[in-house]
Parts: structure tokens; sequence; C-alpha cells
């Protein structure tokens, strides 16, 4: 298994909701990450866990609030959103942390703030 | 300021030609370096990936040039096939660090 799911595929959420993104993984990776991509720009690293440790928080505004309840999975949960917080939002996981180690990732959750 | 570049957002290509992907980068510090394919409502999949210390790598279909003096890579298709077409992002990383950094992707349609 090489694969890295992610639930749902598409959200629709008004700025007053609370809503979670869910990613999963069963290759026994011990790094995961949360990645945003707007349209026509690069996947941009908002969190780093490492085995189920926050590593890296690239300055993310609080709204977004990451969680790692295990090895396998990795949450991002999502208050009082803003309309450009709409995006592509990336998980992925690598077999540790480090710069030498390739990604596998999910295939995102595309999220409307209305 | 965007530290990896792909200047070309879209390339064009007939089925059985060669695909060259072009990538550039500002930081000196990086020492390692991938592609990423990516297919419509997918994640963007591993390709290849190169060391500082070597100026090429090969992979079947695909080999991936690194000029270190002019802060170059390239990656070449060839045969370039139908199912190559998809967006291909270039990466970065610096020595000991934890990030990659993307570029903005091109997007590659091989056509019969």
């Amino acid at each position: 298994d090489t694969e890295v799911t992610q639930t749902p595929k598409h959200l629709v959420m008004g700025m007053t909701n609370k809503k979670s993104l869910k990613c999963e993984q069963h290759m026994g990776h011990r790094a995961m990450y949360w990645y945003k991509q707007k349209a026509k720009k690069p996947p941009e690293l908002m969190f780093v866990y490492s085995y189920e440790k926050l590593s890296i928080n690239e300055s993310v505004p609080s709204r977004f609030s990451p969680e790692c309840p295990n090895s396998s999975l990795l949450n991002l949960h999502l208050h009082a959103l803003q309309p450009e917080d709409s995006a592509l939002y990336l998980c992925a996981s690598s077999q540790v942390l480090g710069s030498q180690e390739k990604l596998f990732f999910g295939s995102g959750t595309q999220l409307s703030v209305l | 300021d965007q530290q990896v570049k792909q200047n070309s957002p879209s390339l064009s290509v007939q089925e059985g030609r060669i695909s060259i992907l072009n990538c550039d980068y500002t930081n000196s510090m990086f020492d390692y370096f991938l592609w990423y394919k990516k297919y419509p409502a997918e994640g963007p999949t591993f390709l290849i990936s190169i060391s500082s210390i070597k100026d090429k790598n090969e992979d079947g279909r695909f080999t991936v040039f690194l000029n270190k003096s002019a802060k170059h890579l390239s990656l070449h298709i060839v045969p370039s096939q139908p199912g190559d077409s998809a967006v291909y992002f270039c990466a970065a990383s610096a020595i000991n660090t934890d990030k990659l950094i993307f570029g903005t992707g091109t997007r590659l349609q091989v056509f019969p």
C-alpha cells in the first residue's frame, strides 16, 4: 500500500463553520505534511509532523490547527476561515524527516470558503 | 521571492519526440532536486531526483540534468508518450533542512 488517502475530496464551508480535513497512510512513514496549493501556484508547506510531534509550523494562522493522533493519521482542523483560504490542501508523508526523502502525496482536498 | 522557477507554464510535444522541461533556482544552498508529476484530481507523484554531486541521472525514458554553475536543471523525456501529459513540478531542498521548495509547474501535453 503506497497510498496517502485524503478525505473529503471537496469541501465547501462558510466563514463561521468548523470542519476537519483527514489524511491517512499505512506505509509506516513517520513524517507527515500539510501543503496548501492555490491555483497556478506551487504547493507551499504549512506543517510537518515527525514521530507525531509538530516539527515545522510555517507561520500558519491559528485558524488552521493540525493534529496527529497517531503515526498513520493527520488531521487539519479549520475554524473561521477566510475566502482567501480557498485552495487545494495536500497531505504528504515520507519515511522520515529529512532533505533527501521523497514525498508521497494524497490527491488533496479542494476547499472553497464562502 | 520564488526560489525555484519554471518559466514555461506549458509545453506541447508530438508523441515520440523529446520533451524538455526546464527549471531554474536561486538558492546556492540547494543540494537535492526532484521532479514530480501531477495528473488532474491526483496528488503529485515522485518521478526522478538528482543530488548536487551529480550532473545527470537517468531512469528509463526520463533523464534529469543539473548545471550547478547556471543554477539550472532540466528534465528530458524521450520518447514522449500521450500518457506523459501532466503538470510537472520541479522541487529543491537544502542540506539539513526539512523543506521542499516547489516551482510553479509546467503543463506538458503530448499529442499523437
